[in-house]
């Protein structure tokens, strides 16, 4: 069975500085990986996926991931933090391939706070 | 806008009460997706219909129900309503076949049982 783990509920960095989120998954099959963002009273925004090819992929807003196979991971990163990446950010894992059967599994979220 | 339609927004309701939850997919998806969210459990998958049947079930408690109508439209029927369920409740669709564009999610339903 699929699993996330997300490390740090909280994480809080200065404004301008790096910001670094992290993700670990486990799979039984080459992983989907995404990470979504949610915004206070919102609902969740897709800000990058990984599914096959180049490890490094860009999403909005600034941010990036890579994916490290040998690791299990799938850490988040954006090299200067503005006051707007104030969010939940999670991290999810899919098996589902399968035609017309594509579950995502959640980790349990990072809140990320900046510091002015 | 997302193109994920979800309503109501908010709702307050008794225990033992039954509500209807309703979410429209974005324009051509085939699959809508519910989740639970919740301070303790986090997000929760509950149920995923494809093309008006069901594809996969979570953590979906038996008080609770789903369905996809022919216009692709679905609904999360929650029953015997207890203060535990009181959640962030959210419907996300996807083209189906594929997670390469990832899942598109509303902006979700507010459920508070007093």
């Amino acid at each position: 069975a699929q699993s996330v783990t997300q490390l740090g509920s909280h994480v809080s960095v200065s404004e301008g500085a790096l910001v670094l989120l992290r993700c670990n998954y486990s799979s039984s099959v080459p992983p989907y990986l995404f990470w979504y963002v949610q915004y206070p009273n919102q609902g969740l925004q897709l800000l990058l996926k990984y599914t096959t090819g180049a490890t490094l992929v860009k999403g909005i807003n600034g941010f990036e991931a890579e994916f490290k196979k040998s690791e299990t991971s799938f850490h988040l990163t954006k090299p200067s933090a503005n006051r707007s990446d104030a969010a939940e950010y999670f991290c999810a894992v899919s098996e589902g391939t399968n035609f017309g059967n594509e579950k995502l599994t959640f980790g349990t979220g990072t809140r990320l706070t900046i510091i002015p | 806008d997302s193109g994920v339609t979800q309503t109501p927004k908010h709702l307050i309701t008794a225990t033992g009460q039954r509500v209807t939850l309703r979410c429209s997919p974005r324009s051509g998806d085939l699959s809508v997706y519910w989740y639970q969210q919740s301070l303790d459990q986090g997000l929760q998958f509950l149920i995923q219909y494809y093309n008006g049947e069901e594809r996969a079930k979570g953590n979906i408690l038996e008080r609770f129900s789903a369905q996809q109508f022919p216009d692709l439209h679905s609904e999360l029927n929650l029953s015997s309503l207890e203060l535990g369920d009181s959640a962030l409740y959210f419907c996300a669709s996807s083209g189906g076949g594929t997670l390469h564009y990832g899942y598109t999610f509303g902006s979700g339903t507010r459920l508070t049982v007093v």
